[in-house]
């Protein structure tokens, strides 16, 4: 049963302490995205990943904020440090794309369980 | 950029039919997903669109018009375990998949 799984499902944690969130994509997924839910903005992408590159994280807070691929199974979301309005539920979400030839191919986005985080 | 607008509550009756209209600006375009989200779950794909028409897929189905940017979600023969928020996304050249805020459906008995 192929799956996104995302560790840890719950983290509270104090304001200005590191976060670490991390997300194993479906097998043979070659894109990787981020995305942070709250009720007042919804789901906001925060960066994504095709074949381990980061493609595009305008929607993250620099200052704090990185995601990496380390390696095809493993994606992390840091924030260093936090606070208490990174508050939100983190999604990692893996798909499959194939972007070259004249029919590119791509498959939906598969997301994992998510990882709520609380700053106190 | 992108700019992605759906209703944000519907409510309807079970058995019933409800439409959910998703309309899109962005800078470029390469498909468009509706997804489900139950409370306190993640989203999980009910359809895609790239080309202008319906899809159907059992009780629900989607509609695109690339030329107006707009596409809806229809639901049929309304079920309570249907109550839940549909989201909009739009894919653009590159891949970057983009959410709108989500419509939340009620169903009543």
């Amino acid at each position: 049963d192929a799956r996104v799984t995302q560790t840890p499902r719950d983290k509270v944690t104090e304001m200005g302490q590191e976060v670490t969130m991390r997300c194993q994509p479906i097998l043979g997924h070659n894109t990787v995205f981020w995305y942070r839910q709250t009720m007042m903005q919804g789901l906001e992408l925060l960066a994504y990943f095709r074949n381990r590159a980061p493609l595009d994280d305008s929607g993250m807070p620099k200052d704090r904020f990185s995601a990496e691929m380390p390696d095809a199974t493993l994606a992390t979301l840091k924030i260093q440090p936090s606070e208490p309005r990174d508050s939100a539920v983190y999604f990692c979400a893996s798909g499959w794309e194939r972007d070259r030839g004249p029919s590119p191919l791509n498959t939906e986005a598969f997301f994992g369980q998510g990882t709520r985080l609380t700053v106190v | 950029g992108q700019n992605i607008d759906q209703p944000t509550e519907m409510t309807a009756t079970e058995g019933a039919i409800v439409q959910i209209n998703c309309t899109y600006q962005t800078s470029g375009f390469n498909g468009l997903f509706w997804y489900q989200q139950h409370a306190g779950e993640a989203p999980t794909f009910l359809s895609y669109n790239v080309l202008d028409g319906l899809e159907e897929k059992g009780r629900f189905s989607s509609f695109l018009s690339r030329s107006k940017g707009y596409s809806y979600l229809l639901l049929k023969e309304l079920q309570m375990k249907d109550s839940a928020s549909y989201l909009c996304a739009v894919r653009a050249p590159g891949y970057k998949l983009s959410f709108g805020a989500g419509t939340t459906v009620t169903v009543r008995a």
